[in-house]
């Protein structure tokens, strides 16, 4: 079983919908909590970055992360076909050289 | 300007031969890292280095050796390639190795081992 658990996907939605994406951990002694956004070819690209349990906010995007459930989620409002991609969770704990450990990704659609 | 820049984008070579990746950052980080993704998309961290010294060195066989000639800079040389070694790796590089830090990636290098 892998220390950090993402469904695959994918997931397809119509332009305008809200989605969330999931992952769920085993350690933890995660502390610090990332969710990228890689598009086909391209590097990941850093979305929102969370310390500890709680929400946060930026534009359409809204991360929260559950301590006690080992559970992060990342809602994207609005989604727009620009949003399609693979959406990687992140994690890592202090102490151990910023070792990012990720999730395996969600393919996600948004069409027209 | 790209950020953390990789060469070469893709790679295609046999099976047995030696080669090597480059990676450059223009940040000012302190930190960089490999990284290698697989067929299912998964990645996992290979090897880091702050200000030129290893760091993070995870279960990656000895035919792998990175080395960073300055803090802006991490090459990966991969001796005897082995079909399994097809992979994209990535190169990120972080402000400091501190927890926590954000890691910004490169756009990777398509490595085929036929």
């Amino acid at each position: 079983q892998k220390e950090v658990e993402q469904d695959p996907g994918p997931l397809s939605v119509p332009e305008g919908a809200i989605v969330s994406l999931n992952c769920t951990y085993s350690n933890s002694a995660f502390q610090y909590f990332m969710w990228y956004r890689q598009y086909s070819r391209k590097g990941p690209e850093l979305l929102m970055y969370t310390y500890s349990s709680g929400n946060k906010e930026d534009g359409r995007f809204t991360a929260q992360v559950d301590k006690s459930s080992k559970y992060i989620s990342l809602f994207i409002r609005d989604s727009q076909p620009s949003d399609s991609a693979t959406y990687l969770c992140a994690m890592t704990l202090t102490g151990g050289g910023n070792k990012l450990t990720f999730g395996t990704g969600t393919q996600l659609k948004v069409e027209l | 300007d790209t950020a953390v820049s990789q060469t070469p984008k893709y790679l295609v070579t046999q099976m047995g031969n030696d080669k090597s990746i480059k990676c450059e950052q223009n940040l000012g980080h302190d930190t960089m890292y490999w990284y290698k993704q697989d067929s299912k998309k998964f990645l996992k961290i290979m090897f880091s280095y702050n200000n030129k010294e290893l760091i993070i060195n995870e279960t990656v066989p000895n035919r792998f050796s990175p080395k960073s000639p300055d803090k802006a800079h991490l090459n990966l040389h991969i001796n005897s390639l082995e079909l399994g070694d097809s992979a994209v790796y990535f190169c990120a590089s972080s402000q400091e190795v501190g927890s926590g830090q954000p890691q910004h990636f490169g756009d990777g290098t398509r490595l085929s081992i036929l």
